[in-house]
């Protein structure tokens, strides 16, 4: 089955513990992409990568880091996290990052950082 | 900047009723359009796209077309159900853009029996 698949799911974590959260898809796709999603604000693309060893920043990059060392893999690394990165995360992949492919979600990551 | 403004939500209908969402979108050049579904603790489905002028995406019964001259995308259905109860998105993306989607802030929509 064609999937992207966030892990954790769930975390609740303290300010300054790095934590990593992974990304993984099997459609070989080359475009992959983190949002996060907060009420009222919609989803914002923190990093995106167009393929493998290419990565840049989205419009909320600051406290994030990211790395593509692999096609379908994507983690997504707050070194020292804070309680503004409390949210909900989502992890995308597209075969391309033309305009007119869709994307495919995983199914969320729900961080809090207390 | 690129932007997409959704109608305020929640909209709450009964069974069969008439849905429409409204969207409309600001944007240089000639963006794709999207909506997508978000059910309860799931990620974002595509329920439908256009990606020029004129163009009608569907997909299990909703509808929605790409209105440049309003720059518009409005999501309609003839009969909602009960299992229609999500969270919608409309989203852009736009041409040289990098892939990025540009998303409206969600409209969450209740079916009451």
């Amino acid at each position: 089955e064609a999937q992207v698949t966030q892990n954790p799911r769930y975390l609740i974590t303290v300010t300054g513990k790095k934590l990593t959260v992974t990304c993984s898809q099997n459609m070989n796709h080359e475009y992959m992409s983190w949002y996060r999603q907060d009420p009222g604000l919609g989803l914002r693309q923190i990093y995106y990568s167009m393929n493998v060893e290419v990565t840049d920043k989205g419009d909320v990059p600051e406290g994030y880091k990211v790395s593509r060392k692999e096609k379908r893999n994507f983690p997504l690394i707050l070194e020292s996290p804070s309680p503004n990165q409390t949210s909900l995360y989502f992890c995308a992949s597209s075969l391309t990052g033309n305009s007119n492919q869709p994307q495919h979600f995983g199914d969320g990551t729900r961080l809090s950082i207390l | 900047g690129d932007s997409v403004t959704q109608m305020e939500g929640p909209v709450t209908l009964s069974e069969e009723a008439f849905l429409t969402i409204n969207c409309t979108y600001t944007a240089t050049g000639y963006p794709s359009l999207f909506w997508y579904v978000q059910y309860p603790g799931e990620g974002l489905q595509l329920l439908l796209k256009a990606t020029k002028a004129d163009d009608k995406g569907s997909n299990k019964g909703f509808e929605a077309t790409y209105r440049k001259e309003t720059t518009s995308f409005h999501l309609e259905k003839g009969s909602v159900q009960v299992s229609d109860s999500a969270v919608y998105f409309c989203a852009l993306n736009s041409a040289g853009n990098t892939g990025k989607l540009i998303f409206g802030q969600g409209t969450t929509l209740q079916v009451k029996p």
